[in-house]
């Protein structure tokens, strides 16, 4: 059975930071990986979908990485921003469904 | 606006009646899915449609709980009486190929008092 962990379950960094969120699955066996952003009470918008042949996607500031042998994908966001607090998901699309991560919950403090 | 919409976004009812949500998919995708997203929690799997056909359905989603998407258009997601653990924002999405992104809608908040 495919399990998704995300750590941390929060994360708080000054303004300007890089930072790194992570994401792992116990089954490697995956279609693709997204990253989504959701914000409090709104539904969910997707950031980054990796392919399962695929290593890495760049969008502006972020950057999600995939190693399906190590069952581990990461997301960098370049130069944090106030603007990017909101909490990320990451879901891995298993079979007919998507398999989710609770979250990591991020706050960019000015 | 062509993304996926749903209605209504609030919804409370009284234990024990029955509710209806409404999904509209972009027009071009022909997969749809529900989820189902408790607080501080990730979203969970309900059901999946390709076309007008049910392809899937979560064992989450007991026997009060019906989908159906007529003519492979818009969904509808009914649940009948209500209990409060049925308080939960239900999502839904769609996406157009197999191994493409989902597009989520905005969600629809049920509090059932």
């Amino acid at each position: 059975k495919q399990e998704v962990t995300q750590i941390p379950a929060a994360l708080s960094v000054p303004e300007g930071e890089n930072l790194v969120l992570n994401c792992s699955f116990t089954d490697s066996a995956i279609y693709n990986l997204q990253w989504f952003r959701q914000d409090p009470g709104k539904g969910l918008t997707s950031l980054l979908l990796i392919q399962s042949s695929q290593r890495e996607q760049t969008s502006g500031r972020l950057n999600a990485s995939l190693d399906k042998s190590s069952g581990r994908s990461t997301l960098y966001i370049a130069a944090s921003q106030p603007g990017d607090s909101a909490t990320y998901l990451c879901a891995v699309d298993s079979n007919y469904q998507l398999i989710w991560g609770a979250g990591t919950k991020l706050i960019i403090k000015p | 606006d062509t993304g996926v919409s749903q209605n209504p976004r609030h919804k409370i009812t009284k234990r024990g009646q029955n509710v209806t949500f409404r999904c509209d998919p972009i027009s071009e995708h022909n997969r749809l899915y529900w989820y189902r997203q408790t607080l501080g929690q990730g979203p969970e799997f309900l059901t999946y449609f390709q076309n007008e056909a049910q392809l899937e359905k979560s064992r989450l989603l007991s026997d009060r709980f019906s989908a159906e998407r007529p003519k492979g258009s818009f969904s509808t997601l009914e649940i009948q009486r209500t209990e409060q653990g049925d308080s939960a924002m239900y999502l839904c999405a769609s996406r157009a190929g197999r191994f493409n992104e989902q597009f989520f809608g905005p969600g629809t908040r049920l509090t059932v008092l």
